[in-house]
């Protein structure tokens, strides 16, 4: 079955660590996408990549980094510098070019800073 | 810069009963929007996507409407059951420049629907 594969599902960081989400898809679309959800708010986006090698800033960047070096996978990196890392994260995927069936999503990743 | 709202905020009605979510949107120059549905601690499942030159979309009991010259959508369930308790998210994405291929949430419709 396509589909798009977060890991793990719950992460605990230290105060000072990196860590690294994982985010996998089969479903060979070009874009993907990374979000932040924080109690009663809507998803807000850290960082996109429309195709390998290339990535922009979304409209909540800072303290994150990404690397999109296969089409399959976008890890995230919260580094030290994310003073509230505290959140759920979603990973999305889509073909930027406009497909009927629109953007999948991952189950989520649970952060929780320790 | 897009905005999108989502009103009400929560919404819990009887099992049976039709209702509907609005989702409004500030900037029309939209490529397409999407319905999501989550189920707390969960990822989203997407439900209907309309493209900007669409009016609506049916899926099952259903149906989303978009007017993209008022910046509305409507999202209809007919006959609620329980099970559609979750929450409901909208969504645009841009078109054009750098709105192209990113996708603005509304905060979303906590739905209840108690038996």
């Amino acid at each position: 079955d396509g589909g798009i594969t977060q890991s793990p599902k719950y992460l605990f960081r230290k105060e000072g660590q990196n860590v690294t989400l994982s985010c996998e898809q089969n479903l060979n679309h070009d874009a993907m996408y990374w979000y932040r959800q924080d109690p009663g708010q809507g998803l807000r986006l850290i960082y996109y990549s429309q195709i390998v090698n290339d990535f922009q800033k979304g409209d909540i960047a800072e303290g994150y980094s990404v690397s999109r070096e296969k089409k399959e996978s976008f890890p995230l990196t919260v580094t030290s510098a994310q003073k509230n890392p505290t959140a759920f994260y979603l990973c999305a995927s889509g073909d930027y070019r406009g497909p009927a069936d629109g953007y999948t999503f991952g189950s989520g990743t649970r952060l929780t800073v320790v | 810069k897009q905005e999108v709202t989502q009103i009400p905020a929560a919404l819990s009605v009887p099992e049976g009963e039709n209702l509907v979510l609005n989702c409004s949107f500030t900037d029309s120059a939209i490529y397409n929007l999407q319905w999501f549905r989550q189920d707390p601690g969960k990822g989203l499942t997407s439900l209907l996507l309309i493209q900007s030159s669409q009016r609506e979309q049916t899926s099952g009991r259903l149906n989303a409407s978009l007017d993209k010259s008022s910046g509305r959508s409507t999202l209809y369930i007919a006959a609620s059951q329980p099970g559609d308790s979750a929450t409901y998210l909208c969504a645009v994405e841009g078109a054009g420049g750098t709105s192209y291929g990113k996708l603005t949430f509304g905060q979303g419709t906590i739905l209840t629907v108690h038996p």
